[in-house]
């Protein structure tokens, strides 16, 4: 069946270090949306996007979407203690529901 | 409006014991989902409302769940005779039809079964 798969599962890095996510699809996908979850709470949306290739940028926020539209990416310049959380790509599954990858979650070392 | 409205922010229940949780979209949202998230997932879909219509409902969801949204407005999921396995995050989320489909989320039910 469909799956959203997301790597890696945890990253550990210094503040003001970058960090990156990667979401790989098994299917083609329509559009990807990415969500942010902070300890204790719940998913927000970050961006949505729709065509091949595209690039969009949210500050120190980079998300690509490829050229095969089956994989995405999130990049965090610069990493700051208010990006600490878990990032999770989401796609299309049928009409109504999104497939979510298992997240990959941003620790700031101490 | 304020956002999607979960309630209760917590239920802890006895196994085999039947729980119900309540969902407030926002108002001009006429699409509705439930969600379930366990620790380390992500959320997995479980059922989606169309106004007061369930278009989709998940093989995930046995035929001790049932959710409902009788006026198109709020929703309510019902679990009945819960499992340990039940133990999880529900999470509620609404979104604009014809938008681009970015969802909403309400701040969740966690329920533990003990």
């Amino acid at each position: 069946g469909q799956q959203v798969m997301q790597i890696p599962q945890y990253q550990h890095v210094q503040e003001g270090e970058d960090f990156t996510t990667y979401c790989n699809s098994s299917t083609t996908l329509s559009n990807i949306q990415w969500y942010k979850q902070r300890p204790g709470g719940h998913p927000v949306f970050l961006i949505q996007l729709v065509k091949s290739g595209e690039v969009k940028k949210q500050k120190r926020l980079t998300f690509q979407f490829g050229e095969a539209k089956k994989n995405s990416s999130l990049h965090i310049t610069a990493t700051q203690t208010t990006d600490v959380g878990t990032y999770f790509c989401a796609g299309p599954r049928g009409n109504y529901q999104l497939i979510w990858g298992a997240g990959t979650k941003l620790i700031i070392k101490p | 409006d304020t956002g999607v409205s979960q309630d209760p922010r917590h239920k802890i229940t006895k196994r085999g014991q039947n729980v119900t949780f309540r969902c407030d979209p926002i108002s001009e949202h006429n699409r509705l989902y439930w969600y379930r998230q366990t620790l380390g997932q992500g959320p997995e879909f479980l059922t989606y409302f169309q106004n007061e219509a369930q278009l989709e409902k998940s093989r995930l969801l046995s035929d001790r769940f049932s959710a409902e949204r009788p006026k198109g407005s709020f929703s309510t999921l019902e679990i009945q005779r819960t499992e340990q396995g039940d133990s999880a995050m529900y999470l509620c989320a609404s979104s604009l039809e014809g938008g681009l489909g970015s969802y909403t989320f309400g701040s969740g039910t966690r329920l533990t079964v003990v």
